[in-house]
């Protein structure tokens, strides 16, 4: 079975500072990678998503990520983050050899960014 | 796409009520799950269709709970005798199955309150 690990609870950062949210799973075969925000009083959106090929991916709104296979690893950045970025964020693995296409879902990152 | 829909948004009810949810997916997608988050967690994987097969069940959903998906259309979820550790948002994804990079889009979710 998967697991994933968000070690950001709550990040507080000034508009223009840079973000790194961190994403670290367990599972031992090939996995699809998968970040999705949540907007205050939105639903979930797919932020960007890996399934193979280059491992820096660019999402929408200036994010990306950059897929480390051997730290385990899918870290999200963007450069200079802006108020409108306040939301939550929540990483997500599922296993591509099995086939299962569940969602394993990290505890999420609260962002809050000041103006 | 009209995105995924789920009815009702908000649910209260007294414990030992039973409760139904439902979710429209996108036109065409034709892979439904249904998953459960609590305050301050990601949300955690319940069930999936594929059409109108049933083809999985987390340990977590207990005897109480249903889910049916007659046509391989719309969705219900259904959860018995009500306990106060149910409230939580139940949230509804759908996707297209047939290839490896298959990706879930979510709806706005129920909230119920178990009184």
């Amino acid at each position: 079975a998967q697991s994933v690990s968000q070690h950001n609870h709550h990040v507080i950062l000034s508009e223009a500072a840079s973000l790194e949210l961190g994403c670290n799973y367990s599972y031992g075969g090939t996995v699809n990678l998968f970040w999705y925000v949540q907007y205050p009083g939105q639903h979930l959106q797919l932020l960007l998503k890996y399934f193979s090929g280059d491992p820096l991916v660019k999402g929408i709104k200036g994010f990306e990520a950059e897929f480390i296979k051997s730290k385990f690893s899918f870290n999200l950045r963007k450069p200079s983050v802006q108020w409108s970025d306040t939301a939550e964020y929540f990483c997500a693995v599922n296993a591509k050899d099995t086939g299962r296409r569940a969602l394993t879902f990290g505890s999420g990152t609260r962002l809050q960014v000041q103006p | 796409d009209t995105g995924v829909s789920q009815n009702p948004r908000h649910k209260i009810t007294k414990r030992g009520q039973n409760v139904t949810f439902r979710c429209d997916p996108i036109s065409e997608h034709n892979r439904l799950y249904w998953y459960r988050q609590t305050l301050g967690q990601g949300p955690e994987f319940l069930t999936y269709f594929q059409n109108e097969a049933q083809l999985e069940k987390s340990r977590l959903l207990s005897d109480r709970f249903s889910a049916e998906r007659p046509k391989g259309s719309f969705s219900t979820l259904e959860i018995q005798r009500t306990e106060q550790g149910d409230s939580a948002m139940y949230l509804c994804a759908s996707s297209v199955t047939g290839t490896s990079r298959e990706t879930q889009y979510f709806g706005p979710g129920t909230r119920l309150l178990v009184l």
